[in-house]
């Protein structure tokens, strides 16, 4: 599976649009962007997936560019309740094989 | 709504204990993992499982072992616990579209 790079940590104001980026240069073809997050301790929660068009669902939208080597998560109005650590993980979705893992992730953190 | 279940959610147990934590799920998912995580800190695979009768050691070198006798129960049992046991183990299952993986709550274990 492709590395991926995230910034450690992000602040965002409530309300306000939190963009977060993940550069995946070495991305294959066939490797989708997926993202989760993790709030506190609590087991990490999928957020949304893409391979080259952009996506939206009721939680966030996922931005990826044309040659897809980076990608940016967007929940359009931040809330409180959004404050976690964000994964960005590349990944074969065909390859039954394919371990889970999890970098660093984002710290986002949004202020009243 | 997840039906991926872990037990216990919390364990105080002494040093030298053979421990199970158990992890069960009712999707019919192939796929199923377990993760080893500080508090702050990264999320580790340990073990990580494609079906039953299948096993993997993952990127964490751990001392547990895990076995998959049935698609739905995913066990990790540490046969003599000790104080660098003590974390938060979290147990993760991803049918085979692998599209969305699903978390427990996790075990909080605290070895004394």
């Amino acid at each position: 599976d492709a590395k991926t790079t995230q910034p450690t940590s992000m602040d965002c104001a409530e309300g306000r649009a939190a963009n977060l980026p993940c550069n995946h240069s070495t991305i294959s073809g066939n490797e989708y962007v997926y993202w989760y997050r993790q709030i506190h301790s609590q087991g990490p929660q999928y957020i949304i997936h893409g391979l080259k068009n952009n996506e939206t669902n009721e939680m966030a939208s996922l931005i990826i560019t044309e040659d897809r080597k980076s990608s940016t998560l967007i929940l359009p109005h931040a809330t409180l309740r959004d404050t976690a650590v964000y994964y960005c993980i590349v990944r074969a979705k065909e390859t039954s094989g394919s371990r889970l893992t999890f970098g660093e992730g984002t710290q986002l953190t949004v202020n009243p | 709504e997840a039906d991926i279940y872990q037990t216990p959610r919390y364990l105080v147990i002494g040093t030298g204990k053979k421990i199970t934590l158990e992890c069960s799920q009712t999707m019919g998912h192939d796929k199923m993992y377990w993760y080893q995580q500080d508090p702050g800190m990264e999320l580790h695979l340990i073990h990580y499982s494609y079906g039953v009768n299948s096993t993997e050691k993952g990127d964490l070198s751990s001392e547990s072992t895990v076995s998959r006798i049935r698609t739905e129960h995913f066990p990790l049992t540490l046969e003599s616990a000790r104080p660098s046991h003590t974390s938060q183990y979290l147990c993760a299952s991803m049918g085979s579209a692998n599209t969305e993986a699903f978390f427990g709550q996790g075990t909080r274990l605290t070895v004394v």
